[in-house]
């Protein structure tokens, strides 16, 4: 079964400065994607960046890139130069090739000072 | 109108009432999910249809009934609930999973409060 880990509850981070949010995800599968997503505090889940388990390089979106690290599981999100505007939850998700689901991790709270 | 609405966006009701919540989608998807978000915990899967047939119903109370009458929609009825149902229940839409790179779209929630 998929499992999606997301060790760290909240984060800080000074506005301007990066901040690397963790996720480890678990499967058996060898085609699988992960991809994540901001919540706000709207409640609409938005999406930001997608890695595909064959991709060799990492994913990024503008200020979005994405840390994998295929023989560790890990799938973590790196934000540069944030912003007010990024305070709100990340969750890490995963799909596997051919699966009907999408599966989420607890999520990460993330608070950016200005 | 584009992407996956979902109303009502809030929703208080009691327990002995039967309500519904209504998702569309203008994306030509023809996969829609049902999550249900509560506080401090993952995002529940409840329900997925799929060419709006359900395909998997995560173990879930039968006072939650999903609809899909077309590809395009999703209900969710709602009928004598409990107070621990009061959550965000999202609605999401992708396209059948050819490869994993179809990721969701997500509607706003509606937020339920049930007292």
């Amino acid at each position: 079964a998929q499992k999606i880990t997301q060790t760290q509850p909240g984060m800080f981070v000074q506005e301007k400065e990066a901040v690397t949010l963790d996720c480890t995800y678990d499967t058996s599968d060898q085609s699988y994607g992960l991809f994540w997503y901001k919540q706000p505090s709207s409640g609409e889940m938005i999406f930001l960046i997608y890695q595909g388990s064959y991709d060799e390089q990492n994913a990024t979106e503008g200020r979005y890139s994405l840390n994998f690290q295929k023989a560790r599981k890990s799938a973590n999100l790196v934000i540069s130069a944030s912003q007010l505007g990024d305070s709100a939850m990340y969750f890490c998700a995963m799909r596997e090739v051919g699966g009907n689901d999408m599966r989420f991790g607890a999520g990460t709270r993330l608070t950016v000072k200005p | 109108e584009t992407g996956v609405t979902q109303t009502p966006r809030h929703l208080v009701m009691g327990m002995t009432n039967k309500k519904s919540l209504k998702c569309e989608q203008h994306l030509g998807h023809n996969a829609m999910y049902w999550y249900k978000q509560s506080a401090k915990k993952p995002l529940e899967l409840m329900f997925v249809y799929s060419l709006e047939e359900r395909v998997e119903n995560n173990s879930v109370p039968s006072r939650f009934s999903p609809e899909c009458p077309n590809s395009s929609h999703l209900f969710l009825h709602l009928h004598t609930l409990q107070p621990e149902d009061s959550a965000l229940y999202l609605c999401a839409s992708s396209q059948l999973p050819e490869t994993a790179n179809y990721g969701y779209t997500f509607g706003s929630g509606t937020r339920l409060t049930v007292v």
